[in-house]
């Protein structure tokens, strides 16, 4: 069980626009930023959003977060094939002292 | 550009332990946080670890507390993870990873490739 809860799926089809929830509480999401990775198969995740909605340089702008209380989102805009891939949230929890994931969801474009 | 180069990974038997170790290049490696996350086979990402900076902050899961110890040597630029008393649900890749910043925890932007532990008889 996660502390962090994501849907275990999401789907589009080529050029359609997915967002993927990532639900959490006022000890992490609620007062700490989000960050988002993207873990293609058998590789190692990537960084895709950081601090709630900045995108590193080489991530297409196709991709934006946002934050709002304790809940965030990952928004992908004109879906491609190579966008299947599993994507996770995280956050600083300050109760646990710890950083946690969401259980990831797996992104399927059809 | 940054590399994070694991090893020590292998097959032990329960209640072994085992010392991964990341060698880091390409960024100034005693300016930033560091972590450990493990993913076991077919499941998710799960945090093991976070070391700042000059290594005097500390952070653990509550799965390993007790059981795992986070280390680095800035001369070496090098990260470690000791891993005492092992269970079979320490099976995982594990990941050596850099924080954004230095000091607390605000995730990590760069990945090494991983290393394989095995637990098992």
């Amino acid at each position: 069980q996660s502390v962090l809860t994501q849907p275990p799926s999401a789907s589009g089809t080529p050029g359609q626009r997915v967002t993927i929830s990532c639900s959490g509480s006022s000890s992490n999401i609620g007062s700490n930023t989000v960050n988002w990775y993207q873990q293609l198969p058998g590789t190692a995740p990537k960084l895709l959003i950081y601090t709630n909605n900045q995108r590193p340089s080489g991530v297409p702008d196709r991709f934006s977060g946002s934050k709002s209380g304790t809940s965030a989102s990952l928004a992908i805009s004109g879906l491609q094939s190579e966008d299947e891939a599993d994507y996770y949230c995280a956050a600083w929890d300050v109760s646990l002292n710890g950083w946690v994931f969401g259980g990831g969801t797996k992104l399927t474009v059809l | 550009q940054v590399q994070l180069v694991e090893s020590g990974g292998g097959v032990v038997q329960p209640g072994g332990s085992l010392r991964l170790s990341c060698a880091a290049s390409g960024f100034t490696f005693s300016s930033y946080a560091m972590h450990w996350v493990r993913q076991a086979p077919g499941k998710g990402l799960e945090w093991v670890a976070f070391i700042r900076y000059d290594g005097n902050n500390k952070y653990y899961a509550d799965s390993v507390k007790g059981r795992f110890t986070i280390s680095r040597d800035n001369s070496k630029n090098t990260l470690y993870l000791q891993m005492n008393s092992l269970r079979a649900e320490d099976t995982a890749l594990y990941y050596c990873a850099k924080d954004l910043y230095s000091s607390s925890c605000h995730g990590v932007d760069y990945w090494g490739q991983g290393t394989l532990v095995t637990v098992s008889s």
